[in-house]
């Protein structure tokens, strides 16, 4: 079964309005992250947001948001008020404590086009 | 601040041949990590390294070896490449193993002919 789940491949969004980018997850360790990277057509990994299973409050770094659902589990991420720059591969990803290294298992991502 | 930098940026390498991806960072982070991602797909995990002197087998490890001989240098060798190993690289690290945060490398584009 996949742990990371990013059902929607491709989303518009028109720019100055928010988007969601849905994240279904699956484990069973009591204690784990959720991670957002963007992905630009350059290429690189850019680290968005967190949010750890225990944290009580959602997660917020500027315009981005994480709708973090425990008992869904889901972690969407919203961004506000898009600009042309959100453009981009947006990946969802989690790390399991008990796993080794510390590694973090990806979706298959979301392609995010923001349209002027 | 340069962070994490890879080398080369791309390479076309013929099947058979052996090759090193370098990857060096300057923050001192602890963890360090091999991830590739294969058109179209997310990340998967090659190998790690918790700490300089120690690495461990992640997710997709066969064909690839790492060393870890000092805080900041984390090299993955192919020994003997094959076309399934035409992927994006990328390097990562962490300040610790049990810290959240990963940060990624550029990437290297390898083709495998």
């Amino acid at each position: 079964a996949q742990k990371i789940t990013q059902t929607q491949p491709g989303m518009f969004v028109q720019e100055k309005e928010a988007v969601t980018l849905d994240c279904t997850y699956d484990t069973s360790d009591p204690s784990y992250g959720l991670f957002w990277y963007k992905q630009p057509s350059s290429g690189e990994m850019i680290f968005l947001i967190y949010q750890g299973s225990y944290d009580q409050q959602n997660a917020t770094e500027g315009r981005y948001s994480l709708n973090f659902q425990k008992a869904r589990k889901s972690a969407n991420l919203v961004i506000s008020a898009s600009q042309l720059g959100d453009s981009a591969m947006y990946f969802c990803a989690m790390r399991e404590v008990n796993n080794a290294g510390n590694m973090l298992t990806f979706g298959g991502g979301t392609r995010l086009m923001v349209k002027p | 601040t340069a962070g994490i930098t890879q080398a080369p940026t791309s390479q076309i390498l013929a099947a058979g041949r052996s090759m090193t991806l370098r990857c060096t960072q300057d923050m001192r982070h602890n963890a360090m990590y091999w991830y590739r991602q294969d058109l179209g797909l997310g990340l998967r995990l090659i190998h790690y390294s918790n700490t300089a002197g120690t690495t461990g087998k992640g997710e997709v490890p066969d064909g690839y070896s790492v060393s870890r001989a000092n805080t900041d240098d984390f090299p993955l060798t192919l020994a003997s490449a094959v076309p399934s190993q035409t992927s994006v690289y990328f390097c990562a690290s962490s300040p610790s193993p049990t810290t959240d945060t990963q940060y990624f490398g550029p990437g290297t584009r390898l083709t495998v002919l």
